[in-house]
């Protein structure tokens, strides 16, 4: 699988958006890109994954570049919920193996 | 929803215990997963099974065992727990949906103390 970069932290403020990037550079054709948020103490939850177009659901945006080397996930609205550590992955969409690195603490302040 | 259920929130054993972690998913998925997740470490795969009867070693495999008797229960063993296997244990399921992609479902954790 391909590796990614996050930034280690980064602060937002409550109901702004929140812009998380990941870097992935060396990604293959064939590998998706996966977002999961982990809040404390709690099992990683997935947000959302995409190939190479962007994707929006009810809890955010991906958002994609045309090269593939890097995306972003975007929430809309941040509330102090959002606050967890949030990781970027890409692997093949058959392969059962899921590696996380060490993500992004998001902290939303009042 | 996707739910993925693991039987104890929280466990404290005696060194040397026999130790059995379940998990139950109710997607009908075919793959299920037991990682462990460790301060500095990130998550590491113990084992992961594909079908029913069926398990892989994943990086981590000495001093567990699985068991997959039914396509919904997978279930973690530590023949003889020891203090460092103390952690946080999180089972997870996926089913392979071709050009969509292959998502996996966490469940909310089990931390293990071994005394």
């Amino acid at each position: 699988d391909a590796k990614t970069t996050q930034p280690t932290s980064m602060d937002c403020a409550e109901g702004r958006a929140a812009n998380l990037p990941c870097n992935h550079s060396t990604i293959s054709g064939n590998e998706y890109v996966y977002w999961y948020r982990q809040i404390h103490s709690q099992g990683p939850q997935y947000i959302i994954h995409g190939l190479k177009n962007n994707e929006t659901n009810e809890m955010a945006s991906l958002i994609i570049t045309e090269d593939r080397k890097s995306s972003t996930l975007i929430l809309p609205h941040a509330t102090l919920r959002d606050t967890a550590v949030y990781y970027c992955i890409v692997r093949v969409a058959n392969f059962n193996k899921f590696y996380f690195g060490s993500g992004t603490k998001l902290n939303v302040k009042p | 929803d996707v739910k993925v259920t693991q039987s104890s929130r929280y466990l404290v054993k005696r060194t040397g215990e026999k130790v059995f972690l379940e998990c139950v998913q109710d997607m009908d998925h075919e793959n299920m997963f037991w990682y462990r997740q460790d301060p500095g470490l990130g998550l590491r795969l113990i084992y992961f099974s594909y079908d029913v009867k069926m398990k892989e070693k994943g990086d981590i495999p000495e001093g567990y065992s699985v068991s997959r008797e039914k396509k919904e229960r997978f279930s973690l063993i530590l023949e003889s727990a020891s203090t460092n296997q103390t952690s946080m244990y999180l089972c997870a399921s996926s089913s392979y949906r071709g050009a969509s992609g292959n998502t996996i479902y966490f469940g909310e954790g089990s931390w293990l103390t071994v005394v």
